[in-house]
């Protein structure tokens, strides 16, 4: 079964600071993606990495991903208040019609 | 001009009622899907469906049977509903199944 972990959980941090959300996950994909979802609402699309080595950057957030490790990362890069939000990784199971998601790590960015 | 629409937004009822949701994709996609997402906002899959055919069904209790009239409706029925069964349920939408899936609103369910 393909398990996917993220870590940290919470993560609360100051504005201007940088961090790294990472995702782990157990079994062969070559398919991941990020999500973002403010209280209440529904899940955003940010990131589709679709390769080894694969990088997309959007504003403060950028995206990594190393199928070799089953490794992606999230950086944030001088977190403003704006980026408040539970951010979920998700990987594509082999069947191509389920995402697996990770528990969410919900940020908190503060003054 | 909401690409994934689902209906109702909110839903409360009692154990033992049976409920339905509906879901609208107007982005030509393929393929849709129903989650649930979890008091501890974990999400996970429901169902598939690829051009009206079930792909996937995950081991979800048969009290909950999704239909799919065309390949831009995806709709949910919930039979005799359960204390557990309060969560919120999204629908989404993908052009291929690799592709991004785009996330409706949300259904937010509360039996009491």
């Amino acid at each position: 079964e393909l398990k996917v972990e993220q870590n940290p959980l919470f993560l609360s941090m100051q504005e201007g600071k940088n961090y790294t959300i990472y995702c782990n996950y157990s079994t062969t994909s070559d398919r991941l993606y990020w999500y973002r979802q403010d209280p209440g609402k529904s899940l955003e699309s940010l990131f589709v990495l679709l390769s080894n080595g694969a990088v997309k950057q959007e504003g403060r957030l950028m995206a990594s991903l190393d199928t070799k490790a089953r490794l992606s990362t999230l950086h944030i890069t001088a977190a403003v208040h704006d980026l408040s939000a539970t951010y979920f990784c998700a990987v594509d199971r082999n069947s191509g019609y389920a995402l697996n998601f990770g528990k969410g790590t919900s940020l908190l960015v503060t003054p | 001009d909401t690409a994934v629409s689902q209906t109702p937004k909110y839903l409360v009822t009692q154990m033992g009622n049976d409920k339905s949701i509906k879901c609208e994709q107007n982005l030509g996609h393929d393929t849709m899907y129903w989650y649930k997402q979890d008091s501890k906002k974990f999400l996970k899959i429901m169902f598939s469906y690829n051009n009206k055919e079930l792909i996937i069904n995950e081991t979800v209790p048969n009290r909950f049977s999704p239909k799919s009239p065309d390949k831009a409706h995806l709709n949910l029925h919930i039979n005799s509903l359960e204390l557990g069964d309060s969560a919120v349920y999204f629908c989404a939408s993908s052009q291929v199944p690799e592709e991004t899936q785009y996330f409706g609103p949300g259904t937010r369910l509360l039996v009491l």
